[in-house]
């Protein structure tokens, strides 16, 4: 990917209601994608991973991502929320031969989950 | 150790002193990467080490920043003459490269470094 673009700074949910985190894409070919998560004071972590396998990805703790290529996107998305999915979640493109350790980070998108 | 480690956690300093961060990747991992996250912002590409091949320091914002990695292995973030606005997490990742595959990226959980 050539560029990352999170389109929401900051999402708010109630607690039981769908998560929905967009980020899309631009790239000259099937890139790989990843979502992580950063929960306070924390290091990220990997939730999910899209390799050009099945374009719906599951990844940990309910949440999944379906890659678009007509639409250049790959959202994030989870049935229902919970108390404990408050955190920032980065997608990241993989950009072969590109500079940057080959990795374009979206500037992610703060989950506040409301009781 | 099974994760990517980092050293110190914390770390406060008055301005003008220098400072050095510690990362201990995953044993293996031939890639690794130091990112800067200043409070509430994402992550700033710092530095990338791949192997032998010559680092890519696109990302060091100014010429008091530096970094090494000796034997591939342990890699040491230095900071030279520190500034108010250095102060940020600093996140070191590793991952792995086989037969032109790339695998997930391992983060640690940084050390915070605050400039008086």
């Amino acid at each position: 990917a050539q560029s990352v673009t999170q389109l929401d700074s900051h999402v708010s949910v109630s607690e039981g209601t769908p998560v929905l985190l967009r980020c899309n894409y631009s790239s000259s070919y099937s890139p790989s994608l990843f979502w992580y998560v950063q929960h306070p004071n924390k290091g990220l972590q990997l939730l999910l991973k899209y390799t050009s396998a099945a374009t719906l990805v599951k990844g940990i703790n309910g949440f999944e991502a379906e890659f678009k290529k007509s639409e250049t996107s790959f959202h994030l998305t989870k049935p229902s929320a919970h108390m404990s999915d408050a955190a920032e979640y980065f997608c990241v493109g993989e950009n072969y031969g590109g500079s940057q350790g080959n990795l374009i980070f979206g500037k992610g998108t703060k989950l506040s989950v409301k009781p | 150790g099974a994760g990517v480690s980092q050293s110190p956690s914390n770390k406060v300093t008055e301005k003008g002193k220098d400072v050095e961060l510690r990362c201990d990747p995953i044993s293996g991992h031939t890639a690794l990467y130091w990112y800067r996250q200043s409070l509430g912002q994402g992550l700033e590409f710092l530095i990338y080490f791949q192997g032998n091949s010559a680092p890519d320091k696109s990302g060091l914002p100014s010429d008091r920043f530096s970094a090494e990695r000796t034997g591939g292995s342990v890699s040491t973030l230095t900071i030279q003459r520190t500034q108010q606005e250095d102060s940020a997490v600093y996140l070191c990742a590793s991952r792995r490269f086989w037969e032109g595959n790339t695998g997930e990226l391992f983060f640690g959980e940084g050390s915070r470094l605050t400039v008086l």
